[in-house]
């Protein structure tokens, strides 16, 4: 079984300013990835960065960067520069290599607010 | 058109109407997903199609009904739904289970259901 968990279901953060949305997670796969999503408010939930569990560097995107650290079950999505446009919902999702197609497992989110 | 489409965007429906949700992806994946998204509730998976084939059905009621014609598409018809139906419905693709833990999902603008 897979569980993702978000202990932050909001945070607020001033503009150009760097965050952290945690994110830990728990699975009996040996191999996995791990996934971050942001949802603004129109609903769609879009891509953001991908980390390999056996992926030696941290997973970079522009802005984003995910803090792995795999025997403490983590991977923290890290925002640099906050632009106010950041402002949404953002979910942390895991996927086990053996897993059959389909069996994401999704966080319940936290909310992010930019302050200008 | 790019990613995933999904139409309509918005509906409104009576309880006894019969009404479809429509998912087009022009990613050249192999598995496609409906999932349920209500407020304050996680994102529940309800089916997975992988190569046309229906890999998981997540105990959801018979009034949902999906179908998978071919990769590109993936519809959800609904008849005789309840109220507690209305949410945000999202339907996402990806590349299939061969993809293992890097299997990413890219997700459509989703349709916000309202039954009346």
């Amino acid at each position: 079984a897979q569980k993702i968990t978000q202990t932050q279901p909001g945070m607020f953060v001033q503009e150009k300013e760097a965050v952290t949305l945690d994110c830990t997670y728990d699975t009996s796969d040996p191999s996995y990835g791990l996934f971050w999503y942001k949802q603004p408010s129109s609903g769609e939930m879009i891509f953001l960065i991908y980390q390999g569990s056996y992926d030696q560097q941290n997973a970079t995107e522009g802005r984003y960067s995910l803090n792995f650290q795999k025997a403490r079950k983590s991977a923290n999505l890290v925002i640099s520069a906050s632009q106010l446009g950041d402002s949404a919902m953002y979910f942390c999702a895991m996927r086990g290599h053996n897993t059959n197609a389909g069996k994401s497992t999704f966080g319940d989110g936290t909310t992010l607010t930019v302050k200008p | 058109e790019t990613g995933v489409t999904q139409t309509p965007r918005h509906l409104v429906m009576g309880m006894t109407n019969k009404k479809s949700l429509k998912c087009e992806q022009h990613l050249g994946h192999n598995a496609m997903y409906w999932y349920k998204q209500s407020a304050k509730k996680p994102l529940e998976l309800m089916f997975v199609y992988n190569f046309k084939e229906q890999t998981e059905n997540n105990s959801v009621p018979s009034r949902f009904s999906p179908e998978c014609p071919n990769s590109s598409h993936l519809f959800l018809h609904l008849h005789t739904l309840q109220p507690e139906d209305s949410a945000l419905y999202l339907c996402a693709s990806s590349q299939g289970s061969e993809a293992g833990g890097g299997d990413t999902q890219y997700f459509g603008p989703g349709t916000r259901l309202t039954v009346l």
